[in-house]
């Protein structure tokens, strides 16, 4: 059974960086899936923010493609989330998900974990 | 925004059905795109409900369907029972918007 867990600093401060990263457990990270992130600001909807493959190869949301990178480190069977120049809108649960390849949905997710930007 | 509008809030008595639109456009839903469904229970993650339209994953109950047509989609939910109060999400892909996955906007389900 495949398990995510995302972690990183719960609170950002604004203009900062936010970091994240989603271990995966019980498959490796270079099997033939695409690794998501997704957030949800508090009492609002679900936003894709963008995927990787573990070859390297992306895609992200084009409004957050300005100030987001997603990178794999196979050798930890991780990958890992950058937000720059954080702000107050960027608030959110994140969540990393995974997706085989071939197929568009997102079928094991991680708990999530909440990022504040806040001075 | 998102690309896929869901009505914000349904209603129904245990044992109702009570069904969820997603409507989206040409570049997404009206191209051919399949939709999938998610649930999220209050304060945790989502979990797949039905993928590639209408398929459920093992372990859902046949409560729960979905189908599509045209730039539409549904999730239909028979026999409404307490443990369905959630909310609801929608998603496919946009080829509009550089190959991104989009969800919908969100319904929140409520049990009467």
């Amino acid at each position: 059974q495949v398990q995510l867990q995302e972690s990183g600093p719960g609170l950002v401060k604004p203009s900062g960086t936010l970091s994240l990263t989603c271990a995966v457990s019980g498959g490796s990270i270079s099997s033939s899936n695409w690794w998501s992130w997704i957030r949800q600001p508090p009492g609002k909807g679900l936003e894709w923010i963008g995927e990787i493959y573990h070859s390297g190869s992306t895609n992200y949301n084009p409004s957050l493609k300005s100030r987001v990178t997603i990178s794999v480190d196979k050798s930890k069977n991780q990958f890992s989330l950058k937000l720059s120049s954080v702000t107050a809108a960027d608030t959110a649960v994140y969540y990393c998900a995974r997706t085989t390849v071939t197929t568009s949905w997102m079928d094991y997710w991680g708990q999530g974990t909440l990022v504040t930007v806040s001075s | 925004q998102s690309v896929l509008t869901q009505p914000p809030s349904v209603s129904g008595a245990p044992g109702q059905r009570v069904t969820i639109s997603c409507t989206g456009s040409s570049s997404n839903i009206g191209a051919g795109y399949d939709v999938h469904w998610y649930q999220q229970l209050p304060g945790t993650a989502p979990k797949l409900l039905i993928y590639g339209n209408s398929n459920r994953p093992s372990g859902v109950p046949d409560r729960f369907s979905g189908s599509k047509s045209g730039t539409s989609a549904s999730l239909a939910i028979t026999g409404l029972q307490a443990e369905d109060e959630a909310d609801y999400y929608c998603q496919s892909y946009d080829s509009s918007l550089s190959g991104s996955k989009v969800f919908g906007t969100g319904t929140k389900v409520t049990v009467l």
